[in-house]
C-alpha cells in the first residue's frame, strides 16, 4: 500500500494567517491526490483534486501544489470557518489512502 | 442536487453481520462510482472498497478481502456494503462516498476525487 505522511499532525493559527500542509507519499503518484476538509460529526468535503484543482464552490484561499512524492495544500488566509481536520488522499493505486490528518485550530 | 442517503445507526455483537445501505438521487447512478470509506472513534480515515454499478465489479483493500461485501442495486440506485465477523475494532462510522471520474490502472477501474458523501452511518460492536 502506498502510505501518505501529513504534517504538522496539528497546528494552531490566527485569523488571517497562511497556513501550510504538507503530504509526502511513499511512492511517486504524479498528480493523483485529493484534499478533503472534515469537520467535527460531519462527512468530509472534497477541496482540491489532482492535486492543484480547486473544487467548484471552494474558497479561492484554498490551493494545493505538488507532484510526484510531495504535495502542499495552502490556506492563504485562515478564516474561522476553515477549523476542520484536512486529509489528503492518493489514487495512483489501491486500495485509496488517506493521510493521518491535520487538525487546524485557531490561536 | 445529488444526495446519498445512508441507513441508520447499528449495533451488533461480535462475529455477527452488518450491512449498510446508501440510497443515491439526484444522478445517474450507473454512470458514478461508490466508494466505502470508514472512521473509528477519533481516527483518521480508511478507504474499504468501492464498485462501479455500470461494470457490476467491486474492489477491496485487502485488509477487509474476504469479509467486506459491497453491491449496487441499480433499479433503486442503492449501493450496500456488508461486514461480517465483526469485532469491537470494527466500531467505526461507515460513509458512502461518490467517486466522480473513473481512474484506471492495471486494468483495474474505480472511482475518484470523492465529490459527495453520505451522512455516515455509526456502526457500534459490543457484547
Amino acid at each position: 500500500d502506498i502510505q501518505m505522511t501529513q504534517s504538522p499532525s496539528s497546528l494552531s493559527a490566527s485569523v488571517g494567517d497562511r497556513v501550510t500542509i504538507t503530504c509526502q507519499a511513499s511512492q511517486d503518484i504524479s498528480n493523483y491526490l485529493n484534499w478533503y476538509q472534515q469537520k467535527p460529526g460531519k462527512a468530509p468535503k472534497l477541496l482540491i483534486y489532482d492535486a492543484s484543482n480547486l473544487e467548484t464552490g471552494v474558497p479561492s484561499r484554498f490551493s494545493g501544489s505538488g507532484s510526484g512524492t510531495d504535495f502542499t495544500f495552502t490556506i492563504s488566509s485562515l478564516q474561522p470557518e476553515d477549523i476542520a481536520t484536512y486529509y489528503c488522499q492518493q489514487y495512483d493505486n489501491l486500495p485509496e489512502t488517506f493521510g493521518q490528518g491535520t487538525k487546524v485550530e485557531i490561536k | 442536487q445529488v444526495q446519498l442517503v445512508q441507513s441508520g445507526a447499528e449495533v451488533k455483537k461480535p462475529g455477527s453481520s452488518v450491512k449498510v445501505s446508501c440510497k443515491a438521487s439526484g444522478g445517474t447512478f450507473s454512470s458514478y462510482a461508490i466508494s466505502w470509506v470508514r472512521q473509528a472513534p477519533g481516527q483518521g480515515l480508511e478507504w474499504m472498497g468501492g464498485i462501479i454499478p455500470i461494470f457490476g465489479t467491486a474492489n477491496y483493500a485487502q485488509k477487509f478481502q474476504g469479509r467486506v461485501t459491497i453491491t449496487a442495486d441499480e433499479s433503486t440506485s442503492t449501493a450496500y456494503m456488508e461486514l461480517s465477523s465483526l469485532r469491537s475494532e470494527d466500531t467505526a462510522v461507515y460513509y458512502c462516498a461518490r467517486g466522480r471520474s473513473f481512474h484506471c490502472t492495471g486494468g483495474v477501474c474505480y472511482g475518484t476525487p470523492f465529490d459527495y458523501w453520505g451522512q455516515g452511518t455509526l456502526v457500534t460492536v459490543s457484547s
